[in-house]
């Protein structure tokens, strides 16, 4: 069974301070991808980034960036110089070849940037 | 953004009156899903389609059926609606299956209250 734990249910910091949001995941498969998507307080789920299990290079993208480490079983979120509008709800999942189409969700993040 | 519309976007029902909920795609993408999302659980998902009339179970499938007549729609049916089955319903298309190569794109949801 395929698990992810997102243990922080909740992050309040103030404008422009880093974040980091934590993921750790569970599989038995050698091959799987891992992902994170924002909620924001409109509801719907934006895509942010897919990482397979193959390629551990930690990835930047703007103010966003993600490292990724597979002896720790972690797939963390850092996010840099925090604006208001980083505020949602952000997920990280996780499949695999084995995973019969399944994409399992943590439990979510819900970060508070305010001003 | 992807060509995903839900509908309805709300909805609000009495328990044992059987529910519909339908997802349309313009992106002529192979995989649908349907997941719901509760506080503290993420996003699980209910039912998935791999093509027209091709359907299978996901976690959290008892009490749903889902439909697949046409790539565009796939239909999520509560034949007989619970209180617990209140919750927020997301669909999903995916390009390639396995969740693997390509990220699921999800709708923007349908909130569903039972009383």
């Amino acid at each position: 069974a395929q698990k992810v734990t997102q243990a922080q249910t909740e992050i309040s910091v103030v404008e422009k301070e880093d974040v980091t949001l934590d993921c750790v995941y569970e599989t038995r498969d050698t091959t799987y991808y891992l992902f994170w998507y924002k909620q924001p307080p409109s509801g719907e789920l934006v895509f942010l980034i897919r990482r397979n299990s193959f390629d551990e290079q930690n990835e930047i993208s703007g103010r966003y960036s993600w490292n990724f480490q597979k002896s720790t079983s972690s797939f963390n979120f850092t996010i840099t110089a925090s604006q208001v509008v980083d505020s949602a709800v952000y997920f990280c999942a996780l499949t695999s070849n084995n995973a019969g189409n399944m994409l399992t969700f943590g439990g979510g993040t819900r970060l508070m940037v305010k001003p | 953004d992807a060509g995903i519309t839900q509908s309805p976007r709300h909805k609000v029902t009495e328990t044992g009156t059987p529910v519909t909920l339908r997802c349309h795609q313009t992106e002529n993408h192979r995989y649908m899903y349907w997941y719901r999302q509760d506080p503290g659980h993420g996003l699980r998902l209910i039912h998935y389609s791999y093509g027209v009339k091709d359907t299978d179970k996901g976690e959290v499938s008892d009490g749903y059926s889902v439909s697949r007549s046409k790539t565009e729609d796939f239909l999520l049916t509560l034949e007989s609606a619970t209180s617990s089955q209140t919750s927020v319903y997301f669909c999903a298309i995916s390009e390639s299956g396995q969740g693997a190569d390509q990220p699921q794109h999800f709708g923007d949801g349908t909130r569903l209250s039972i009383l």
